[in-house]
């Protein structure tokens, strides 16, 4: 069974705290995604890759950064925590080039900025 | 960029009825349209997809149309059944330069009740 797995499940932290958070998927995908879901507003793109080493800003990529080092890891990267990046989570991969297009999700992780 | 509207926000249902979620989406390059399933503490799981090459696709209980000249496309979920309850999120992106960066509808909720 394929999978993402992103590191935690719940997080809380301080404000101005710098907070990583994980993503790991052991599918060979090429493209990689962290969105952040609120209710009523669905999932929003922060930000994506689609390479070791790239990364393109997504619709809200302000007060993030991120980091793909290795295909497999994906990590998003809260460089001063505020109290408005209190949020779930979600990471995901998908792979075009082989024809799948559909996204496989990891479990997210629900942030607490205190 | 692309937006996506999703209508209504919450449907509720009486089992065996039909529920029909309508999204719209702004980008005429867009070609490729997901709806995913997200069961409430779990991930969001993808359900069905269509290509515009095609006007609609089913998979048993759950169909979804296309009308690329209008830019809407619907989900049809027939003989509803309490299971069926989750919030559902239709999708939109243009498949270009190897990478599929999906921007999401805000969700329907959809409870169906015994």
């Amino acid at each position: 069974d394929v999978k993402v797995t992103q590191s935690s499940r719940y997080l809380v932290k301080r404000t101005g705290e710098k907070v990583f958070l994980e993503c790991v998927q052991d599918m060979d995908h090429e493209n990689m995604f962290w969105y952040r879901q609120d209710p009523g507003l669905g999932l929003r793109l922060i930000y994506f890759s689609y390479d070791v080493k790239m990364k393109e800003k997504g619709d809200i990529p302000e007060g993030y950064s991120v980091s793909r080092e290795k295909k497999e890891r994906f990590s998003l990267i809260l460089e001063s925590a505020s109290t408005n990046q209190t949020s779930m989570y979600l990471c995901a991969s998908t792979s075009p080039p082989t024809g799948d297009y559909g996204y496989t999700f990891g479990s997210g992780t629900r942030l607490t900025v205190v | 960029g692309e937006n996506v509207e999703q209508h209504p926000s919450t449907l509720s249902v009486q089992e065996g009825d039909s529920a029909v979620i309508k999204c719209t989406y702004s980008d005429s390059a867009s070609n490729y349209f997901p709806w995913y399933k997200q069961e409430l503490g779990k991930r969001p799981q993808l359900i069905i997809d269509i290509r515009s090459n095609v006007g609609e696709k089913k998979d048993q209980r759950i169909a979804v149309t296309l009308n690329k000249t209008a830019k809407h496309f619907s989900l049809h979920i027939t003989e509803t059944q309490p299971e069926d309850s989750a919030v559902y999120f239709c999708a939109a992106t243009p498949l270009s330069g190897g990478y599929n960066k999906l921007i999401f509808g805000a969700g329907t909720r959809l409870a169906v009740h015994p």
